[in-house]
């Protein structure tokens, strides 16, 4: 049971545009930057948002991050096959000791 | 091009301590930033495990701390983890990757580890 909730499953058809939740709280969200990670069919987790919105350089503008209170929120835009993939939300969380990394349970996104 | 790259034992007996490595080649740990562990059970979503800057200062997993040694070896550029007393529950791919103020910008391809007798 993750701090941070995601919803397990979202789904849209190529070319529409989706969004992906992460809830947590003052401790966590509230209170640090937000990361995205896009986790392909057997590789490894990808940095695709950091700092909230920002993106690495290589990552295309269809990915978006927003933050608000104790919850963010990763955008995909133009969605493409190639999209399809687990993503996971990621912060710190300063509830039982002087920080730790939490992660998201994961959202399977499915492009259909 | 920074990369990481994990190596260590694919099988560990139940009860056993479990060690891996991860060789950090572009980027020289004693420059900065920590370094840090993540593990993915089968099917299942990432794990913190911990994570250890360059002196040596590390923060753990509370739900692990009392099983899990993370160390760094700068002349080798590498650092490694020590997971003890094992159960199948630890079975999982592990993933070695730097964190860079709250974010791991880079990972390594990972290492699936069974526990299995």
């Amino acid at each position: 049971q993750s701090v941070l909730t995601q919803p397990p499953s979202v789904s849209a058809a190529p070319g529409h545009n989706v969004t992906i939740s992460c809830s947590g709280s003052s401790s966590n969200i509230g209170n640090n930057y937000v990361s995205w990670y896009q986790q392909l069919p057997g590789t490894g987790p990808k940095l695709l948002i950091f700092d909230n919105t920002k993106r690495p350089s290589e990552i295309p503008d269809r990915f978006s991050g927003s933050k608000s209170g104790t919850s963010a929120t990763l955008g995909i835009t133009g969605l493409q096959t190639g999209d399809e993939a687990e993503y996971y939300c990621e912060t710190w969380d300063s509830s039982l000791s002087a920080g730790d990394v939490v992660f998201g349970g994961g959202t399977k996104l499915t492009v259909l | 091009q920074v990369q990481l790259q994990e190596s260590g034992p694919g099988l560990v007996k139940p009860s056993e301590t479990l060690s891996l490595t991860c060789a950090v080649s572009g980027y020289s740990i004693s420059s900065g930033y920590y370094w840090g562990w993540i593990r993915q059970p089968p099917g299942k979503g990432l794990e913190w495990i911990g994570s250890i800057y360059h002196s040596g200062n590390t923060y753990y997993n509370p739900s692990l701390k009392s099983r899990v040694t993370i160390s760094v070896d700068t002349s080798k550029n590498q650092f490694s983890l020590k997971v003890t007393s094992v159960t199948a529950a630890d079975t999982a791919v592990y993933y070695c990757a730097r964190l860079v103020r709250l974010h791991f910008d880079y990972w390594g391809q990972g290492t699936l580890v069974t526990v299995s007798s």
